[in-house]
């Protein structure tokens, strides 16, 4: 299966609160799970990205956690600011990073 | 700056005619993709181009053709508009920079898309 499930659709949090978004998998041959953040009217544009042989990347705010066993991979952002603002994808791909197959995306609010 | 170029970045068709939305790349990559993103959907495969030469289908190919013109060009013509083409086109390159890790290979760069409405 190549579909990459992702939920919330859309998520509204206040000013400092912790954003969490969760993705599912099926193909256990992905290898590389990025998130993409996209702002209104531009492209998206690589957030933070990890590989299955960790459970958790951190870079700021920004916090992937993976487990390879549920085939589940989820993003947090910490102290969400309304610049977080922006829809979020995540992704999934293998045989060293083409085709990557994306998830339907989330709408983030973050409110002042 | 370097990066993925789309041009044009509005267009509006009527039905039936053709147009080509043209991406350029300056990042040496090998890969270059085009998708459509429509409310709802995420971003779906138009068609990819794995390496110069040689492009191949993806998961929404019908109405498009691709022509990969160089290591920087990646070419979507619609050759008959339809309303169902109305979206917002990406293209996108990847690529490991020479000698780079497996770790270090990123993923995608996008443009900043092409809205089209087909009418």
């Amino acid at each position: 299966q190549q579909q990459v499930k992702q939920s919330p659709q859309s998520l509204i949090v206040q000013k400092g609160g912790i954003s969490i978004i969760n993705c599912a998998y099926e193909n256990t041959a992905f290898d590389y799970f990025p998130w993409y953040q996209q702002f209104p009217g531009k492209g998206p544009a690589l957030l933070i990205a990890i590989r299955p042989d960790v459970s958790e990347k951190k870079e700021g705010r920004f916090t992937i956690s993976f487990n390879k066993s549920a085939k589940q991979f989820s993003l947090h952002i910490m102290d969400s600011q309304p610049g977080d603002s922006a829809t979020y994808f995540c992704a999934a791909s293998y045989n060293y990073g083409q085709n990557f197959v994306f998830g339907p995306g989330t709408r983030l609010s973050v409110l002042p | 700056n370097a990066g993925v170029t789309q041009t044009p970045k509005f267009q509006v068709l009527k039905t039936g005619q053709s147009m080509t939305l043209q991406c350029a790349q300056d990042m040496n990559h090998n890969s270059m993709y085009w998708y459509r993103q429509d409310p709802g959907m995420g971003l779906r495969l138009i068609y990819y181009s794995a390496s110069e030469g040689t492009t191949d289908k993806g998961e929404v190919p019908n109405g498009y053709n691709v022509s990969r013109l160089n290591k920087r060009e990646f070419s979507l013509r619609l050759e008959s508009a339809a309303p169902s083409q109305t979206s917002v086109y990406f293209c996108a390159s990847s690529g490991r920079r020479q000698g780079a890790s497996i770790l270090g290979r990123g993923g995608y760069t996008f443009g900043s898309g092409t809205r089209l409405t087909v009418v």
